[in-house]
């Protein structure tokens, strides 16, 4: 069974630090991994999309890189905004046919601090 | 907006009362989802949709009943829920085949409280 972490859970940085969030998940049979955003009581907000075949995925200051065989995941975010204050979830989808379900890991709350 | 619109956005219910929550996707999307949050626990996957065919149920309680009814319309029908069902319930949707780049979608979700 596919079991996803992220650490760390919580997170408080100063404003305009670069940082780095880490995912890491136990079947390396991936068809993707996906990173959302979380406002506090709000639904998922899709950031980046990396398919198994590829290392990295950039929006803006977002930066998402996979390394499928060692089953991990980073999302780097420069200079870190108020704004940028959110949970982010990663999330993979199985390689198998069976479905297209995502399976979640606990999230990292981050706080940006002005 | 997102593309998957979810109604109502809050919601209170009685423990005997019967309710439906609604999500609605206009993406050209074939497979619909629904989740729940609950509070500091991973989201936790309920029921999943192909082309309006149920294709998982995650060992949900009867008292959720889901219903799509085309490929665009998810519903969730509530009835005699208890107050440990209150949580976030967020529907999805993304394409269901593969070789596609596009991934998940969500909506904004349904804040339920079970009274």
């Amino acid at each position: 069974k596919q079991e996803v972490t992220q650490i760390p859970a919580a997170l408080s940085v100063p404003e305009g630090e670069n940082l780095v969030l880490n995912c890491s998940f136990t079947d390396s049979a991936i068809y993707n991994l996906q990173w959302f955003r979380q406002d506090p009581g709000k639904g998922l907000t899709s950031l980046l999309l990396i398919q198994s075949s590829q290392r990295e995925q950039t929006s803006g200051r977002l930066n998402a890189s996979l390394d499928k065989s060692s089953g991990r995941s980073t999302l780097y975010i420069a200079a870190s905004q108020p704004g940028d204050s959110a949970t982010y979830l990663c999330a993979v989808t199985p390689l198998e046919n069976a479905g297209n379900m995502l399976t979640f890991g606990g999230g990292t709350r981050l706080m940006v601090k002005p | 907006e997102t593309g998957v619109t979810q109604t109502p956005r809050h919601l209170v219910m009685g423990m005997t009362n019967k309710k439906s929550l609604k999500c609605e996707q206009h993406l050209g999307h074939n497979a619909m989802y629904w989740y729940k949050q609950s509070a500091k626990k991973p989201l936790e996957l309920m029921f999943v949709y192909n082309f309006k065919e149920q294709t998982e149920n995650n060992s949900v309680p009867s008292r959720f009943s889901p219903e799509c009814p085309n490929s665009s319309h998810l519903f969730l029908h509530l009835h005699t829920l208890q107050p440990e069902d209150s949580a976030l319930y967020l529907c999805a949707s993304s394409p269901p085949a593969r070789g596609t780049t596009d991934g998940y979608t969500f909506g904004s979700g349904t804040r339920l409280t079970v009274v």
